[in-house]
């Protein structure tokens, strides 16, 4: 069964516009959350991740926003850019090192 | 460039076949993982080895099978092909602490088709 949940599924936001992509999980033992950018044709790469000792971390255009007592994160990406076009992913990750990851998130970014 | 390789790129075949995926790591990364990417399941883990040693293992079915050679490369083995196992498969690797995380890179994947 999926681990982590993420919406949406696909998300169109004009150049300039906030992008937001949510994400849920339920298992506490979860003590890394990486997010993924994943252009066609290409593996994943990360993006940016947060640890939940933490309730936001910040770089550059991107965001995460992390609330440990609802079991949430999201990515917030500011400014997003036609270049930022892309699969966006969510996960987790526990004692055993793998990634445990959402659904995925296909993010347009009109001119 | 994330320095993990993978072969062959494409690859298509026929239900029952058996086939051979093989990733090379990074330079000096111990650990090597595999995942399957298809459009109903998304992202899912398939497993881990570690220097040669299998680590933990995923939603790897029985007809699936993996080993890590002594240069540490790896190959994903896939034998009596459904059409269902039609999908890209990842490996990605990472330095392989076994005190903590280590952040994994991801190769560009090999698309099984099987028809």
């Amino acid at each position: 069964q999926q681990q982590v949940k993420q919406s949406p599924q696909s998300l169109i936001v004009q150049k300039g516009g906030i992008s937001i992509i949510n994400c849920a999980y339920e298992n506490t033992a979860f003590d890394y959350f990486p997010w993924y950018q994943q252009f066609p044709g290409k593996g994943p790469a990360l993006l940016i991740a947060i640890r939940p000792d933490v309730s936001e971390k910040k770089e550059g255009r991107f965001t995460i926003s992390f609330n440990k007592s609802a079991k949430q994160f999201s990515l917030h990406i500011m400014d997003s850019q036609p270049g930022d076009s892309a699969t966006y992913f969510c996960a987790a990750v526990g004692s055993g090192y793998a990634l445990n990851f959402g659904k995925g998130t296909s993010l347009l970014v009109t001119p | 460039d994330s320095g993990v390789t993978q072969t062959p790129k494409h690859l298509i075949t026929a239900t029952g076949q058996r086939v051979t995926l093989r990733c090379s790591p990074r330079s000096g990364d111990l650990s090597v993982y595999w995942y399957q990417q298809s459009l109903d399941q998304g992202l899912q883990f398939l497993i881990q080895y570690y220097n040669g040693e299998e680590r933990a293992k995923g939603n790897i079915l029985e007809r699936f099978s993996a080993q890590q050679f002594p240069d540490l490369h790896s190959e994903l083995n896939l034998s009596s092909l459904e059409l269902g196992d039609s999908a890209l498969y990842f490996c990605a690797s990472s330095v392989g602490s076994l005190a903590s995380y280590n952040e994994q890179f991801f190769g560009p994947g090999t698309r099984l088709t099987v028809l």
